[in-house]
């Protein structure tokens, strides 16, 4: 069945490194993949998506391609803040006579100041 | 401009006790899904419903019922809480499109199951 790894954590940081966090999944089909981010004491938010092989999803800094040849989504950051710490989740998402979304485990992100 | 609202925010329980969680939705989205979120375990599905008077299983069903009272409204039911259902509980909706299924969470509700 459809599934979707991504790297275990906790990632730790300082203020202003490169962030990397990889996710590759596992599809059938042609699957939309998605990152969700999670902050402390609230409920998972959209954080970029992509549609199809070589889109690249982008929002607030955060950058991740979809690419078909490796299936991978890596989620990409230039310059992380002490804002940015929170647990991102790597999603995909098709249509197989009905729409079903498959999260990844979630990886904690801290960044230091 | 609301999304998706759930309550109680916070809630013991004693074993054996019932309780309901509700959710509701103002985006008029067809899909709502109850999921649990435990540490080291991610997000589990526990029920959804596809539209108005459908409700299917999802990965960990056992100990719950669901009502979808309207297309606005999603209920999560426990009939007799065991321990074993402390957790994070998310009520959600979703938008199917050509782009795919994003997902709307609520906030949370926090259970804890004595």
């Amino acid at each position: 069945g459809d599934s979707v790894t991504q790297m275990e954590g906790p990632v730790t940081l300082s203020e202003e490194a490169f962030l990397t966090i990889n996710c590759t999944y596992t599809a059938t089909g042609y699957p939309s993949l998605f990152w969700y981010v999670q902050y402390p004491g609230e409920g998972l938010q959209l954080l970029l998506k992509a549609t199809k092989a070589d889109d690249k999803g982008s929002n607030k800094g955060f950058e991740a391609t979809y690419r078909k040849e490796t299936t991978s989504f890596h989620l990409e950051k230039g310059s992380v803040q002490v804002s940015d710490s929170a647990v991102y989740f790597c999603a995909l998402s098709q249509n197989t006579g009905g729409f079903k979304t498959i999260f990844g485990a979630g990886t904690r992100l801290f960044v230091k100041a | 401009n609301a999304g998706v609202t759930q309550t109680p925010k916070f809630q013991v329980l004693k074993t054996g006790q019932s309780m309901t969680l509700q959710c509701a939705q103002d985006m008029n989205h067809n899909s709502m899904y109850w999921y649990r979120q435990d540490p080291g375990m991610g997000l589990r599905l526990i029920y959804y419903s596809a539209s108005e008077g459908t409700t299917d299983k999802g990965e960990v069903p056992n100990g719950y019922n669901v009502s979808r009272l309207n297309k606005r409204e999603f209920s999560l039911r426990l009939e007799s809480a065991a321990p074993s259902q402390t957790s994070v509980y998310f009520c959600a909706s979703s938008e199917e499109g050509l782009s795919g299924n994003t997902i709307y969470f609520g906030e949370g509700s926090w259970l804890t199951v004595v």
